[in-house]
């Protein structure tokens, strides 16, 4: 059984709308991120999460916002989609003490039309 | 903010042979170093990682170096077989707590050939 599910797999979106990536971890993990990876950049970190609040953001924008309703759970909003957008948006969670390996999830593709 | 550079894009090797595969990083406060092989079209799968209090962590196959004094970290894949081949990503942290994120370097891409 996975143990952490993204969903969706795949997502198209035109530019200007509203998405949410979903991310749940089945770990018992209390740390959990967000990175994206893109064709044009590195791995990028962009959030993390630490028993449900945002111990660190290094995400220039506010389009992108984390919500985290469960203490396995952490969706990301992302708001008035561009292209540069298009990536693919990986889920990974840890202990939340450490530093501790991080499992990643199997990711999200989106593109952004 | 840290930064890990990556100095090997590619990297071809007979089966059986050694891959060796070099990172560097910035921030003298890094001390932790994990390193993920992603294989085509999934997700990343840890491998191993190294804390600053070592200069050498072995797992089978996988040897890590670290030289705190050069800012340098290495993974050596011995005896290599067609499975090794993948893109691993070195990665580096600057806290011992909470949540921290990683910083990657850009992936090399490892082929081993028969």
């Amino acid at each position: 059984d996975p143990k952490i599910i993204q969903k969706p797999k795949y997502l198209v979106a035109v530019t200007g709308s509203e998405k949410i990536l979903i991310c749940e971890q089945y770990l018992g993990h209390n740390a959990m991120y967000w990175y994206r990876q893109s064709a044009k950049k590195p791995l990028e970190f962009m959030f993390s999460y630490s028993y449900q609040k945002l111990m660190d953001n290094q995400t220039a924008s506010s389009r992108f916002q984390p919500q985290s309703s469960k203490k396995n759970h952490l969706d990301l909003q992302i708001t008035a989609l561009k292209p540069d957008d298009s990536a693919t948006y990986f889920c990974a969670s840890s202990q939340d003490r450490g530093p501790y390996e991080q499992y990643f999830g199997p990711g999200t593709r989106l593109t952004v039309l | 903010g840290e930064k890990v550079e990556q100095h090997e894009s590619t990297l071809s090797v007979r089966e059986g042979d050694s891959a060796v595969i070099n990172c560097t990083y910035t921030d003298t406060a890094s001390s932790y170093f994990p390193w993920y092989k992603q294989e085509a079209g999934k997700s990343l799968h840890f491998v191993i990682d190294i804390r600053s209090n070592v200069d050498r962590k072995q797992s089978q196959r996988l040897i890590v170096l670290l030289d705190k004094k050069a800012k340098r970290f290495s993974l050596h894949i011995t005896a290599t077989q067609p499975e090794d081949s993948a893109i691993y990503f070195c990665a580096a942290s600057n806290r011992n707590n909470y949540a921290q994120g990683l910083t990657f370097g850009l992936g090399t891409r490892v082929s081993v050939f028969p």
